[in-house]
């Protein structure tokens, strides 16, 4: 069974503390994401990964902090810096050009609540 | 500065006509279009895709137009069946990335 998994699925934290929320993936792909969703928004993208040892900020990175050392795992750490860290967190991952696709479709985890107190 | 836009936040449909949710973009780079589905407290499931080189991509009872003038596009579903009822994402995709829309909350009625 392949897939994405994101632990845990509901998180609460004290105002001020870090916390790192976990993804891993066996699906070999290279690529791996991390999205934030707010009610009545879409998906807005904090970090990304296309490959181990490299991964660049995306449109909302402020406050968040990544790791890529392993190809199975992408790690999301949720700074104290992080103004409204009450969020649901979404994982993805993808591999471009899998099956003859180059259309870049992007599998994503069942998401972590992460509520700050 | 919403690069990809679901104006309708929500759509409702009898069972067996057919659904049709809208989307409007304003970044002409995206090489690619996808559509999503997502359930509350779930991850978004991919629904279909479509090249920005391509009008028109079918799937069984999905499929999506490509307007590239009009920097718009379309994604119908027919018949709709209840368990369509979810909400839909428009996404724009280039380069790795992926831009969502903010969904559109589809409600198919027995």
């Amino acid at each position: 069974d392949g897939g994405i998994t994101q632990s845990p699925k509901y998180l609460f934290r004290k105002e001020g503390q870090n916390v790192t929320l976990s993804c891993e993936q066996n699906l070999n792909h290279d690529a791996m994401y991390w999205y934030r969703q707010d009610p009545g928004q879409g998906l807005r993208l904090i970090y990304y990964s296309q490959i181990v040892n490299d991964f660049q900020k995306g449109d909302i990175a402020e406050g968040y902090s990544v790791s890529r050392e392993k190809k199975e795992s992408f790690p999301l750490t949720v700074t104290s810096a992080q103004k409204n860290p009450t969020a649901f967190y979404l994982c993805a991952s993808s591999m471009p050009g899998t099956s003859g696709r180059y259309l870049d479709e992007q599998f994503f985890g069942p998401g972590t609540r992460l509520t700050v107190l | 500065d919403q690069q990809v836009k679901q104006n309708s936040p929500s759509l409702s449909v009898q069972e067996g006509r057919i659904s049709i949710l809208n989307c409007d973009y304003t970044n002409s780079m995206f090489d690619y279009f996808l559509w999503y589905k997502k359930y509350p407290a779930e991850g978004p499931t991919f629904l279909i895709s479509i090249s920005s080189i391509k009008d028109k991509n079918e799937d069984g009872r999905f499929t999506v137009f490509l307007n590239k003038s009009a920097k718009h596009l379309s994604l119908h579903i027919v018949p709709s069946q209840p368990g369509d009822s979810a909400v839909y994402f428009c996404v724009g995709g280039s380069n790795y990335k992926l831009t969502f829309g903010k969904g559109t909350l589809l409600t198919v009625n027995p």
